[in-house]
């Protein structure tokens, strides 16, 4: 069955960075687009980035467009996002997501970042 | 600009049926939504996809119970025989020129 586990969350202060990844099995990785999406406590979906099955091509929201990095690596089934200049405003879970044509049809876990100093 | 509206929240009764509509903005009718679930402090849920013709593609074991439906820029999700576990938060999400996801509807179950 699909699974998707992210990993890499934690604490950091503001201005800090962190590396998220999604390790992906069940599905053939490399023809999927995938997407993450993070949820602040108490609130609603919000929708930060998204790549091109083959990595052509890389979307962001305005939120975090400049800060944050989405790559993969189709060899090893692995979905990365790299966050920079990382703000209060960043604190949520981080889910990944498989997301053929942009929609998404499956979920991981997800992963807590806490920004605090 | 791409948008999906929904109701914040909703309510029915027990072994009831209820409809929860997400609303695409002016000009993107013709749009494809997914919609899902997430149960209170767990992560979401694929539930389906709802083609712009009500044709729908729902998520490995997803009951029968749930169903999708569509008529001009409404998409549509009915939950029939509602029982305690439907209770959550329901959201649908499309794709235009980057991500969108709709504000969600709180599902209370009476």
């Amino acid at each position: 069955q699909v699974q998707l586990v992210e990993s890499g969350g934690g604490v950091v202060q503001p201005g800090g960075s962190l590396r998220l990844s999604c390790a992906a099995s069940g599905f053939t990785f490399r023809n999927y687009g995938m997407q993450w999406v993070r949820q602040a406590s108490g609130k609603g979906l919000e929708w930060v980035t998204f790549i091109r099955y083959d990595g052509s091509d890389k979307y962001y929201a305005e939120s975090v467009k400049g800060r944050f990095t989405i790559s993969r690596d189709n060899s090893k089934n692995t979905l990365y996002l790299q966050m920079n200049s990382l703000g209060l405003e960043d604190t949520a879970v981080y889910y990944c997501a498989s997301a053929p044509n942009g929609l998404v049809d499956y979920w991981g876990q997800g992963i807590l970042v806490t920004v605090s100093s | 600009q791409l948008v999906l509206t929904q109701s914040p929240s909703a309510s029915a009764s027990l072994g009831a049926s209820v409809k929860l509509t997400c609303t695409l903005s002016s000009g993107h009718s013709n749009y494809a939504i997914t919609w899902h679930q997430q149960q209170p402090d767990k992560g979401p849920r694929y539930l389906m996809k709802l083609n712009t013709d009500g044709s729908h593609k729902k998520g490995d074991g997803i009951p029968d119970r749930f169903s999708g439906s569509s008529s001009g820029a409404e998409r549509y999700l009915t939950i029939s025989s509602l029982q305690s576990e439907d209770e959550a938060d329901y959201y649908c999400q499309t794709w235009g020129t980057g991500g969108v996801f709709g504000g969600g509807t709180k599902l209370t179950v009476l």
